[in-house]
């Protein structure tokens, strides 16, 4: 199994709702990473995660709450979202070392904040 | 501070026209240059990565070298299946494993 696989793949929720996007990898990479990305830009890093440690939080707002539960699993909690934070949410893993071909992206959750 | 620009913003090209893009850096202490491939609404594809100046890769029709100030990615005889955002990104020391991507070229090949 060479991917990361996130869920969902759409989603809309309200500025009070509270959701969750998951992402999933079983390549056996220790580090994980949640980006952004707006219309038309590039990824931006908002969590970096070595070893189910969180060891990057790039200022990111306290609405957004990642949680690594264990070696293959890598959430982002939501809360309190607004219409700014509409995005590309991408996940991402890779080896320790984080070069070469381990370094691999999912699919992306497209999520519209309403 | 890290800069990575890739140019041209976007390419337009007929269907066997060959050309290149280009991904110029300004860091301290590469890692790592990377190219990715992104279609509309999806993730980053991992194409390759360049370690040091002078390496060169190829993966069909795409070919990937890189100096010590920018990397570039010559694609030979495009197909319109090769349109895309094509995206640069480079790994540094003081970072970790994070990657710093530039904006991407959006190369658009008509048949």
């Amino acid at each position: 199994d060479t991917e990361v696989t996130q869920t969902p793949k759409h989603l809309v929720m309200g500025m009070t709702n509270k959701k969750s996007l998951k992402c999933e990898q079983h390549m056996g990479h220790r580090a994980m990473y949640w980006y952004k990305q707006k219309a038309k830009k590039p990824p931006e890093l908002m969590f970096v995660y070595s070893y189910e440690k969180l060891s990057i939080n790039e200022s990111v707002p306290s609405r957004f709450s990642p949680e690594c539960p264990n070696s293959s699993l890598l959430n982002l909690h939501l809360h309190a979202l607004q219409p700014e934070d509409s995005a590309l949410y991408l996940c991402a893993s890779s080896t320790q070392q984080g070069l070469g071909y381990g370094y691999t992206f999912g699919s992306g959750t497209r999520l519209t904040v309403v | 501070e890290d800069q990575v620009t890739q140019s041209p913003e976007a390419l337009r090209l007929q269907e066997g026209e060959s050309s290149s893009l280009n991904c110029s850096y300004t860091v301290s202490g590469l890692r790592g240059l990377f190219w990715y491939r992104q279609d509309p609404g999806k993730g980053p594809e991992f194409l390759f990565t360049l370690y040091s100046a002078g390496e060169e890769k190829e993966k069909e029709r795409l070919k990937a070298t890189l100096t010590k100030k920018e990397s570039f990615l010559h694609i030979t005889a495009p197909k319109p299946e090769d349109s895309a955002t094509y995206l640069c990104a480079v790994q540094v020391n003081q970072a970790g494993t994070a990657l710093i991507f530039g904006k991407g070229t959006t190369l658009s090949v008509s048949s």
